[in-house]
Parts: C-alpha cells; structure tokens; sequence
C-alpha cells in the first residue's frame, strides 16, 4: 500500500530561523517523492522531487529534501525561512507507473517576525 | 506557455442546483486530474484521466460527481445536485504523462460555495 503521513499539522517558525517538515512514507515499490507549496488562494506549485542517486536534493528558493530509504522519511529543510514562505507545504508519493499520485494532509507553516 | 486554467474562480450555488466546472490543461498533457480540497479532508482525488480515457472515478464520489474530459484540452467537473457538504475548493492538474517523476501542473482552483 502507498501513504504518505505528514504528522505536523502546523508549524510556527520565526524569520531567520531554519525549518524542517517532516514527512514519512510507505511503499511497495521505489517511490518517486516530491514536495508541492501551496500558498494562499493559489493551486499547488512543485518545489522539489527525488527518484534516484543523491539523497540530498535542491529545490527553489533554498529548500532541499532528504531521502531515507532506512527511515522511509523525505523531510524538506530550508536554512533560514522568510516571511514569504508562509504556505502549506504537501509531501507526495508516486509509485508505479500510470498511477496516481498520493497526497499528505499537509503542513501549513506560519514564519513569525 | 499557458498553465492549467481553470474557470469559475468562484461560485455560489444553491442546495439542489447543477455546477460545472471547466478546466484547460497544459497544452501537449495527457493526464488530467480533479481533486477536492477541503481542511478536514484535505486533498481528495475525484478522477484522473490519461489520454481521454477515465482511469480513476474516485469511489466515493460517484454519486454525484461526474468528470468528462470531451477532448484533449478541455475537461468537465459536474455536481449534480450540489449539497451544501460540496463546498470546497475543486483543483484542475494535468501531467505529461504517465511516468510517476512527470510533475503536476494545477490551476488556481475553482471555489465552491453551497447553501
């Protein structure tokens, strides 16, 4: 079976400060991974995504994810989070060809002064 | 080129009335995907569509949900009849294909109100 599981509903980060939303998955088979940002009154935009090679990888504005088949964890980080960040932040798992794609619930993340 | 497109941005209907909502995929994609989003349930698949042909229908909304796709720039979401429950955003997205790693493209979504 595939899932995704974000466990944070909601994260509160000051500017400045460095972020990390986790998310775990589970799958059958190997999983491409991705994270989507959805900020407000808009669709879903893709930040990054990992299939295969460096478990480190880079997505716009400074976020990056890591891959971990032991943990079946892709947790995104950024270094320092700015105002604009403020979105709600999905993790996606696909798996398989001519699938489709499955959904966290989501983590909204509110950067405070 | 253009991204997904999806038309009305905003509608408010009444319990029992018919809604369509349209959505223009990116020119040269294949699958096309309707999803429900709401806070409780987040997002919900409702159909997804590879190259015309309806691959999903999203079990439970069968009932009064029903997604066309009559070519392959142009696709239909009708809720008939709409139940105040139904209030939601309804988000377009289209992929080139069918590869998992191809990217989802989504509309700005069409926002649902019922009463």
């Amino acid at each position: 079976a595939q899932s995704v599981t974000q466990p944070d509903a909601r994260v509160t980060v000051s500017e400045g400060a460095s972020l990390q939303l986790r998310c775990k998955y589970s799958s059958s088979g190997t999983p491409y991974l991705f994270w989507y940002v959805q900020y407000p009154r808009q669709g879903l935009q893709l930040l990054l995504k990992y299939y295969s090679g460096d478990p480190v990888v880079q997505g716009v504005n400074g976020f990056e994810a890591e891959f971990s088949k032991s943990n079946s964890s892709f947790h995104l980080r950024k270094a320092s989070v700015h105002w604009s960040d403020s979105a709600v932040y999905f993790c996606v798992l696909s798996a398989g060809s001519g699938t489709y794609q499955r959904f966290g619930t989501g983590t909204k993340l509110q950067v405070v002064p | 080129d253009a991204g997904v497109t999806q038309t009305p941005r905003h509608e408010v209907a009444e319990k029992g009335q018919t809604i369509i909502l349209k959505c223009e995929p990116v020119s040269g994609h294949n699958d096309l995907f309707w999803y429900r989003q709401t806070k409780i349930q987040g997002l919900e698949l409702l159909s997804y569509f590879r190259s015309k042909s309806l691959m999903e229908d999203g079990g439970a909304f069968k009932d009064r949900f029903k997604a066309e796709m009559l070519n392959s720039s142009f696709s239909t979401l009708k809720i008939q009849p709409t139940e105040p429950k139904d209030s939601a955003v309804y988000l377009c997205a289209s992929r080139l294909g069918t590869n998992s790693g191809n990217t989802l493209y989504f509309g700005e979504g069409s926002r649902l109100i019922v009463v």
